[in-house]
């Protein structure tokens, strides 16, 4: 049963660069089948997508982040990250990890989630 | 951007009753290549994360309840609940997985008992 976990600290200071890593067991980062993916949500508001990652490192990214956003992948560890820069107040939110279904495609929709982990930006 | 706008914000049913969400994107998510809407539905119930019922806008995923239905084409999108059980409360969302970037999401649908 494929399993993804988010880690990473739960407080970031504002101006200073929010670190996450999804660890992914039960299944092989490097397959050629799937996309990651990382989608935040704010307390008590809806889900905002951030940004995708091949195995082989290809990216999109939401243009509303892209100047603040770097995700990478490391197969030898079967995990991938984001970085998001500068943050603010705005950025708090449980950030989750996803895979896009299968089809070797990143027009797919997210089968499989982290449970999430709250990061809090607060001085 | 597709926006994605859900109706209504909230919604209480009565247990056995059907629930109703709609969904409408600003641009129609049917690629008529493959003849497939890009349209996908979550649940997402307190303290977890989001779970896919429902891709190209009617396939249910495997091991969701049958009373769980998806329907529509172009722009306009609905999930019905046939016969809503307890264990349905949760917030609803639809996806457009078309144009990327970026993903959007609907603003979610909650549902309740009446």
């Amino acid at each position: 049963q494929l399993q993804l976990q988010e880690s990473g600290p739960g407080l970031v200071k504002p101006s200073e660069t929010l670190s996450l890593t999804c660890t992914v067991s039960g299944g092989s980062i490097s397959s050629t089948s799937y996309y990651w993916g990382w989608v935040r949500q704010p307390p008590g508001k809806g889900l905002e997508w951030i940004g995708t990652i091949y195995y082989s490192g290809s990216t999109n990214y939401n243009p509303s982040l892209k100047s603040r956003v770097t995700i990478s992948v490391d197969t030898s560890k079967n995990q991938f990250s984001l970085e998001l820069s500068s943050v603010t107040a705005a950025d708090t939110a449980v950030y989750y990890c996803a895979r896009h279904s299968g089809g070797a495609s990143y027009y797919r929709p997210f089968d499989y989630w982290g449970q999430g982990t709250l990061v809090t930006v607060s001085s | 951007d597709i926006v994605m706008t859900q109706s209504p914000d909230s919604l209480a049913v009565s247990l056995g009753e059907r629930a109703t969400i709609s969904c409408k994107s600003s641009q129609s998510l049917l690629y008529s290549s493959n003849n497939k809407n890009y349209l996908a539905w979550y649940q997402q119930k307190p303290g977890q994360p989001p779970k896919l019922l429902i891709n190209w806008a009617s396939t249910r995923e495997s091991g969701v309840p049958d009373r769980f239905s998806g329907s529509g084409s172009g722009t306009d999108f609905t999930l019905t609940i046939s016969s809503l059980q307890a264990e349905d409360v949760a917030i609803y969302y639809c996806q457009q997985y078309y144009n990327t970037p970026p993903y959007t999401f609907g603003q979610g649908t909650k549902l309740e008992i009446k």
